[in-house]
């Protein structure tokens, strides 16, 4: 089956600093990668939709120079908190759409709990 | 607008008994519908999918979905739980529209051993 895979699994940082989460589609090939966040309890959220080679397309709300997304190839997609705060702190979830199939399904990763002091 | 409702936000079971899990959607167009299942401490896994053909969908772990399209309704069933299916649920949608799934609240169910 389709496997999305998410690294780091967890993240602590110091107020101010950048952090980096990868999003890799192991056995298929994503033009599609989309971010989430997962508050405690709650849904998903939508943050941006990530498509390979061209800009990603921000949800509202979301600050897109806060949140960068690089999605460089077929495979990967990237996620970096910029300056990150306390309240960046948060369970983010990348998923990949395998569109093989004909279905369109998205497929999660882990996900990466980030917490910053 | 675009939604998903799950009506039911939690639920509690007994071991053997079924289960039927609420979901109705507000989409237009051709929708392609889903079941994710999240176990405690694990990620979103895909229990089952209905894009087309037969209304009635089976996945894994003996859990079906009835997609019935007057009622805009894709609910879950399961005709005996197990203490192992203790977990959320979401049901999910997708469109011919734009690349985004809409995720309902989630139920989250409890089985009792």
């Amino acid at each position: 089956g389709a496997v999305v895979s998410q690294h780091p699994s967890w993240v602590i940082c110091k107020s101010g600093t950048s952090v980096k989460i990868e999003c890799r589609s192991l056995d298929f090939q994503a033009t599609t990668m989309f971010w989430y966040r997962q508050f405690p309890k709650q849904s998903l959220m939508l943050m941006a939709t990530s498509n390979e080679g061209s800009k990603a397309t921000y949800e509202q709300g979301v600050e897109k120079d806060k949140f960068l997304i690089n999605h460089a190839s077929l495979t990967l997609s990237t996620l970096t908190v910029t300056s990150a705060h306390p309240e960046d702190s948060s369970f983010y979830i990348c998923s990949a759409r395998d569109g093989g199939d004909g279905t369109d399904t998205q497929y999660f990763g882990p996900g990466t709990r980030l917490t910053v002091l | 607008a675009q939604s998903v409702s799950q009506h039911n936000h939690h639920v509690i079971l007994s071991e053997a008994a079924s289960l039927e899990l609420g979901c109705n959607y507000s989409y237009g167009g051709t929708v392609n519908l889903f079941w994710y299942v999240q176990y405690p401490g694990q990620h979103l896994q895909l229990l089952l999918k209905y894009f087309s053909g037969d209304p009635l969908v089976k996945g894994i772990k003996g859990f079906e979905a009835e997609f019935i399209k007057s009622k805009f309704s894709f609910n879950l069933r399961k005709p005996s739980v197990q203490w192992s299916d203790t977990a959320e649920y979401f049901c999910a949608v997708t469109s011919n529209r734009d690349d985004k799934i809409i995720f309902g609240k989630g139920t989250r169910l409890h089985i009792l051993p």
